[in-house]
């Protein structure tokens, strides 16, 4: 089955402990990307991947980290979480124009 | 920066009734807009995605619509059922990024 696989789905961690959230594609999607949901401002992009080695800011990419090593994957880090950072975060995946498809997402809580 | 907007940001409607979501864009030169549906907590389901060239795309009850020159896509959904009930979101997709309005929610009743 076509999907993109996030984990962990939950997630509460402490203020500045280092966190990595995993996102996996079966799909050969060259384009990558995260985004984070927030009641009231909707989903904004963090980052994006166009293939292997190129990743680029979105619109509120601070505090985030990304990679892409590997075409499947794209793993979203968080070196020093902040309690602003709790949020509801999406990875997705895209090849041209054949739309997006979206992982369940991972609910992340920072105390 | 493009701008999505939904119109209504919430509707219920009665059970069996047809209804429109409404979906705006400040900038007409997007590749494709997608339509997608969030149940409270979960992920994204794609429902319809139109490229720029089409002008409708139909899926079952669901019918999209777009007017890239006016800059506007409709959701038309015919007979609704109370498992319709959900957050529909709208997205432009300009290249590097998809631009989501803030959703129409719906609650279709028994």
């Amino acid at each position: 089955e076509a999907q993109v696989t996030q984990n962990p789905r939950y997630l509460i961690t402490v203020t500045g402990k280092k966190l990595t959230v995993t996102c996996s594609q079966n799909m050969n999607h060259e384009y990558m990307s995260w985004y984070r949901q927030d009641p009231g401002l909707g989903l904004r992009q963090i980052y994006y991947s166009m293939n292997v080695e190129v990743t680029d800011k979105g619109d509120v990419p601070e505090g985030y980290k990304v990679s892409r090593k590997e075409k499947r994957n794209f793993p979203l880090i968080l070196e020093s979480p902040s309690p602003n950072q709790t949020s509801l975060y999406f990875c997705a995946s895209s090849s041209g124009g054949l739309g997006y498809t979206f992982g369940s997402g991972t609910r992340l809580t920072v105390v | 920066k493009q701008e999505v907007t939904q119109i209504p940001a919430a509707l219920s409607v009665p059970e069996g009734e047809n209804l429109v979501l409404n979906c705006s864009f400040t900038d007409s030169a997007i590749y494709n807009l997608q339509w997608f549906r969030q149940d409270p907590g979960k992920g994204l389901t794609s429902l319809l995605l139109i490229q720029s060239s089409q002008r409708e795309q139909t899926s079952g009850r669901l019918n999209a619509s777009l007017d890239k020159s006016s800059g506007r896509s409709t959701l038309y959904i015919a007979a609704s059922q109370p498992g319709d009930s959900a957050t529909y979101l709208c997205a432009s997709n300009s290249g590097y990024a998809l631009n989501f309005g803030k959703g129409t929610s719906l609650l279709v009743t028994p």
